[in-house]
C-alpha cells in the first residue's frame, strides 16, 4: 500500500539556521499539508498546498516559513531562521482530490526538529 | 470558531470492559468528523470517519449533531487497542484538519 514518506526521522539544528523538511506524498495525491505537533500539545496545521499554489495556511505559519514541490514528487517546509519554539514533530501528509468523495488525510511518520 | 475537544488525556480500562472516547466539536457548518489513531512508534492512521458509518476493529462512532459529538465506542476492549486517539475536524476536501489533544488509551490485561 502507498504511504507518505519524510526525511530526515530525526533532525538537529542551531537556533538560527535553517532547515528543510522532505515528504514525498501518495503519487496520484493533489493535496499536500504540513502540520506539526509540539511536545505535549495538539496536532496542529501549518499550510495546504494544491496545483502548485497555498490553498491555506496558518498563523503559525508566518514569513520564516515556506513551502515547494521541487519536482513531480517532493513536498518541502523550509524553516528560514529556526527558533527554539519551532522543536516539534512535523507531519506532512497528503489527500486525493475527487469531487463528493471522502476527505482521508495519508500522514508521514513525522520528521521530529529538535532546535537547540 | 472551530474547535475540537477530547476531554480525557489519559483513559484506562481492563481488556474486556467498553471503552468510550469522547469528542465534542464546534463548527459553523457541516463538518466530517474522524478518528485517527497512532500506535506506539507509528504514523497517524485514519480508524474511522462519520460518511462512512462502519465498524473498523470493533470500534463505531456516531455523529451526533445535537450534541455536536463523535465520540468513539467499543464494547469489549482489548490489549492492541492500547494507542493514542485523536479525533479530528475537516469542513471539506482541501481543507485543514482540526484535531483535538488526543486520548491516551490504556488496556490494562
Amino acid at each position: 500500500e502507498p504511504e507518505v514518506t519524510q526525511t530526515p526521522s530525526h533532525q538537529v539544528t542551531q537556533m538560527g539556521q535553517e532547515v528543510i523538511l522532505r515528504c514525498v506524498p501518495i503519487s496520484n495525491h493533489l493535496y499536500f499539508y504540513w502540520y506539526r505537533q509540539i511536545l505535549g500539545q495538539k496536532v496542529e496545521f501549518l499550510v495546504s498546498f494544491y496545483n502548485n499554489e497555498i490553498s491555506e495556511k496558518s498563523e503559525i505559519f508566518d514569513d520564516q516559513f515556506s513551502v515547494e514541490r521541487p519536482d513531480g514528487s517532493n513536498f518541502t517546509l523550509k524553516i528560514r531562521s529556526t527558533k527554539l519554539e519551532d522543536s516539534a514533530m512535523y507531519f506532512c501528509a497528503s489527500s486525493e482530490y475527487l469531487a463528493g468523495a471522502n476527505n482521508e488525510q495519508f500522514f508521514g511518520p513525522g520528521t521530529r526538529l529538535t532546535v537547540l | 470558531a472551530q474547535r475540537v475537544t477530547q476531554p480525557e488525556k489519559l483513559l484506562s480500562v481492563f481488556k474486556g470492559a467498553p471503552v468510550e472516547l469522547k469528542c465534542n466539536y464546534s463548527y459553523s457548518g457541516s463538518p466530517e468528523l474522524f478518528w485517527y489513531v497512532q500506535y506506539s512508534r507509528q504514523r497517524l492512521q485514519l480508524l474511522l470517519r462519520h460518511i462512512s458509518r462502519e465498524s473498523i476493529k470493533g470500534f463505531t462512532a456516531d455523529l451526533n449533531k445535537g450534541e455536536t459529538s463523535f465520540h468513539l465506542k467499543k464494547p469489549f476492549a482489548q490489549e492492541e487497542d492500547s494507542a493514542m486517539y485523536y479525533c479530528a475536524l475537516s469542513g471539506r476536501p482541501g481543507n485543514q484538519f482540526y484535531f483535538g489533544t488526543g486520548t491516551s488509551l490504556t488496556v490494562i490485561p
